[in-house]
């Protein structure tokens, strides 16, 4: 398939370990996003990468998380000494462009994280 | 800020009810709506994307309205079906280059 591909489906870790979520967007796609879903929250915008362009951080957290696009393609999301509250479903999402505006954006099925 | 919110938060219907889902926005300069649907434990999938200068899009059984003066839209579902149980949610893109900002969502639930 031509989808969002997330790894690793799910994670468990313990509090304090660091772990590291991959996205590999939708060849061609310049636009990648990382959004968390809370349980009975809406979606949380994180961070997102346009191109070459320095990405947009103004949604990360804390100092804790962090992340990396390579390539313009995959994108790790890395979260260090990781708490309870961490605790969600990490969702990726790709698009051709934030300047084009009628391209719909596609995600992947996320990470669910579980931070013991 | 832009701020999206969707009533009701769930739904309960017989199945081959018509229905309507409804968005608002707060602030109406918005570049595009899309509408997703979300099933348990997966990712969102796009169901309509309308653009600032449209009015509505259709899509077999759905049809999505967009008011932008007004901040509004609705997500119409006609002769609803137990497949269409998921949660629908509703994202604007606003000017600029800032992410799509999503509501909460509705939670349908079409009862054979």
């Amino acid at each position: 398939g031509a989808g969002v591909s997330q790894s690793p489906s799910n994670k468990v870790t313990e509090k304090g370990k660091d772990v590291e979520l991959r996205c590999d967007p939708i060849s061609g796609h310049t636009a990648l996003y990382w959004y968390r879903q809370s349980l009975g929250q809406g979606l949380e915008f994180l961070i997102y990468f346009q191109g070459n362009s320095a990405p947009d951080k103004s949604g990360l957290p804390s100092d804790r998380f962090s992340a990396e696009r390579t390539g313009g393609s995959v994108s790790t999301l890395t979260i260090q000494r990781t708490q309870q509250e961490d605790s969600a479903v990490y969702l990726c999402a790709s698009s051709l462009g934030t300047g084009i505006w009628n391209s719909p954006l596609h995600f992947g099925n996320g990470t669910r994280l579980t931070v013991t | 800020k832009q701020e999206v919110t969707q009533i009701p938060a769930a739904l309960s219907v017989p199945e081959g009810e018509n229905l309507v889902l409804n968005c608002s926005f707060t602030d109406s300069a918005i570049y595009n709506l899309q509408w997703f649907r979300q099933d348990p434990g997966k990712g969102l999938t796009s169901l309509l994307l309308i653009q600032s200068s449209q009015r509505e899009q259709t899509s077999g059984r759905l049809n999505a309205s967009l008011d932008k003066s007004s901040g509004r839209s609705t997500l119409y579902i006609a002769a609803s079906q137990p497949g269409d149980s998921a949660t629908y949610l509703c994202a604007v893109l606003d000017s600029g280059n800032t992410p799509l900002v999503f509501g909460k969502g509705t939670r349908l639930s079409v009862i054979a």
